[in-house]
């Protein structure tokens, strides 16, 4: 059974500071790996999604990469700001279904 | 784009009561629709899955009876939450994939905050 983990839980960060989340997950046969970011009371906002033949993914400030071998992958903010406040989750599919498996998040606070 | 609509946004009940809550593809024809609970401080569960004109797949432990589902068209799908207690509040999202992009991308919609009195 997949499980994912996140690490931190909670991170708070001055901003402009660069920062990393981790996630790591326990079936390293999954064919993608997905970033969401959910705010407060809010649905959640796809941010990146990595296939498993990729090793990485930006889109803009955010570079998310993805070793499948030692099931990690990492979301890197650059530059980090205030707006950037919010919940991150990974989530990767459960076994070769389309079900998806969510970590518990880490909560980012970054500081004005 | 991939928009994916809920309504309503929130809603309050009674105990007793059963409370239907709408989840619309938009902008394209979804294949599958997913939902999923959250509660506090919780990452999000999945409660089952359904497919356009089939009956829904429901993970363990989600009672099937209580939680109905109905996926009438490519473009809506329906939870209705039967006979809620207060142990059913919580926040329920639902997701859509389309066959045209990655298998298992999902999109998600804004989540339905439901609160049983």
């Amino acid at each position: 059974k997949q499980e994912v983990t996140q690490i931190p839980a909670a991170l708070s960060v001055p901003e402009g500071e660069n920062l990393v989340l981790n996630c790591s997950f326990t079936d390293s046969a999954i064919y993608n790996l997905q970033w969401f970011r959910q705010d407060p009371g809010k649905g959640l906002t796809s941010l990146l999604l990595i296939q498993s033949s990729q090793r990485e993914q930006t889109s803009g400030r955010l570079n998310a990469s993805l070793d499948k071998s030692s099931g990690r992958s990492t979301l890197y903010i650059a530059a980090s700001q205030p707006g950037d406040s919010a919940t991150y989750l990974c989530a990767v599919p459960q076994g070769g279904s389309e079900k998806l498996v969510f970590g518990k998040g880490t909560k980012l606070t970054v500081n004005p | 784009g991939a928009v994916v609509s809920q309504h309503p946004s929130w809603v309050i009940c009674k105990s007793g009561t059963s409370v239907k809550i709408e989840c619309r593809s938009l902008d394209f024809q979804a294949t599958t629709m997913f939902w999923y609970r959250q509660f506090p401080k919780q990452s999000l569960m999945l409660m089952a899955t359904s497919n356009e004109g089939s009956k829904a797949t429901y993970e363990q432990g989600v009672e099937k009876d209580k939680f109905l589902i109905n996926h009438a068209s490519l473009t809506l799908s329906t939870l209705t939450v039967t006979s809620a207690h207060p142990e059913d509040s919580s926040f329920y999202i639902c997701s859509a994939s389309k066959r045209e992009t990655s298998p298992n991308e999902q999109f998600f919609g804004p989540g339905t905050r439901l609160t049983v009195l």
